[in-house]
């Protein structure tokens, strides 16, 4: 299985920061890297698929980035509605699976 | 708009059985490639398993932690996703998710205890 280890496990942060969520997979993934993020009582929401690519609908201010196994998270300016957690998925090979989860918190 | 509800969830012991529904609309279900994952409380998520489309095969595959125990079939004349849960163990305590491509369900809780 390829394990997916993300970094930090959560951080704080001020509105306006800038984030940066780091995810290193164990085996090479391509570019086969999503992002979710996830708030309590709710489903994970797409941000990134295809390492880069920003899904309908998501604000600018979030960013994806690499190729392999290091792979990046980037919120350029953290909003309030930004307080949440975040995962990284490989879906280069079978199992698919998830990072541990960042949780960024209210500084 | 794509819509994913699941239900079936509920409180079982352990090594008993549970079987999952996601009734699926928005989308032509037929085609799609579909996955269940879950979230157990206090933890991240975890991928559990997916069905390939009858034209892509058919085919199925699983988490590592669930393989030989959860089945998932479908029902592509109901628009419906499945998921078989046998020999549940305490751990297989979580929120189940139905998902295709992005678009995820709301989820339905699971508990394993006696």
């Amino acid at each position: 299985d390829t394990q997916m280890t993300q970094s930090p496990s959560s951080l704080s942060a001020s509105v306006g920061d800038k984030v940066t969520i780091t995810c290193r997979a164990s085996q090479n993934s391509g570019n086969y890297l999503n992002w979710y993020q996830q708030k309590p009582g709710k489903a994970p929401n797409l941000l990134i698929y295809a390492a880069s690519n920003l899904e309908n609908g998501v604000p600018s201010r979030f960013s994806g980035s690499g190729f392999g196994t290091d792979f990046t998270l980037t919120i350029s300016s953290l909003q309030p509605e930004d307080f949440a957690t975040y995962y990284c998925q490989q879906t280069f090979s079978v199992p698919l699976t998830f990072g541990g989860g960042t949780r960024v918190e209210i500084k | 708009e794509v819509q994913l509800v699941e239900s079936g969830g509920g409180l079982v012991k352990p090594g008993g059985s549970l079987r999952l529904s996601c009734a699926a609309s928005g989308f032509t279900f037929s085609n799609s490639l579909m996955t269940w994952a879950r979230r157990p409380p206090g933890k991240g998520l975890e991928w559990v398993g997916r069905i390939k489309s009858k034209t892509d095969g058919g085919t199925t595959d699983y988490a590592t932690a669930v393989k030989g125990r959860f089945t998932i079939s479908r029902d592509d004349s109901k628009s419906t996703l499945f998921l078989q849960m046998t020999s549940l163990r305490t751990e297989d305590t979580a929120v189940y998710y139905c998902t295709r491509g992005g678009a995820w369900g709301q989820g339905t809780l699971v508990t394993v205890s006696s």
